[in-house]
């Protein structure tokens, strides 16, 4: 079992949809969990920390933390094509700095 | 502009060849990590320095070996070029005592 898995997608949403990215991880004792944006041939972006149970939301992005079913997901409202990237599920394992990934959600959002 | 920056941005040599890669930020943070992303996009840890000092070690050839002059500084030298060291090279750093971390631009390393 990966430590972080994302489904590969691609998810196609059309303009203007909530876009629904889901991440699992099989750690139960993290504690800190990111999104991460990567645009093709550009370096990943940190959109997004959670570390609590329940939601945050940052403008159009909603990130959503359940420890108990050690799930993680990114919504993002009124999706534009601007926001066709892979996105990157990103987990800190336990009382180190180290990041694990997922191999990413590529998101296509079409006019 | 503060950032984390990397040279070079690509980088194509021929086997065996030895090789360097440097990673500056200027955000006073206190970790800086090297990362590998393969052709699948799998972006991996390698290794962390906080303030010097070497934190994470993965299971890296000793190929690879790390070097932090300084706090803002992590540069990344590798011996005997591989076929298989092909990838994209991601410096990142995060500021002390949070987990966040911000990636310089990446180096693109083609082996022939």
């Amino acid at each position: 079992q990966k430590e972080v898995e994302q489904n590969s997608g691609p998810l196609s949403v059309p303009e203007g949809a909530i876009a629904s990215l889901n991440c699992t991880y099989s750690d139960r004792v993290s504690q800190s969990f990111f999104w991460y944006r990567q645009y093709s041939g550009k370096s990943p972006e940190l959109i997004m920390s959670i570390y609590s149970n329940g939601d945050k939301e940052d403008g159009r992005f909603t990130a959503q933390l359940n420890k108990a079913s050690q799930y993680v997901s990114l919504l993002i409202r009124d999706s534009q094509p601007s926001d066709s990237a892979t996105y990157l599920c990103a987990v800190n394992r336990y009382n180190t700095d180290k990041l694990i990934f997922g191999t990413g959600t590529r998101l296509q959002v079409f006019p | 502009d503060t950032a984390v920056s990397q040279t070079p941005k690509y980088l194509v040599t021929q086997m065996g060849n030895d090789k360097s890669i440097k990673c500056e930020q200027n955000l006073g943070h206190d970790t800086m990590y090297w990362y590998k992303q393969d052709s699948k996009k799998f972006l991996k840890i390698m290794f962390s320095y906080n303030n010097k000092e070497l934190i994470i070690n993965e299971t890296v050839p000793n190929r690879f070996s790390p070097k932090s002059p300084d706090k803002a500084h992590l540069n990344l030298h590798i011996n005997s070029l591989e076929l298989g060291d092909s990838a994209v090279y991601f410096c990142a750093s995060s500021p002390p005592g949070v987990q966040e971390q911000f990636f310089g631009p990446g180096t693109r390393l083609t082996v022939l």
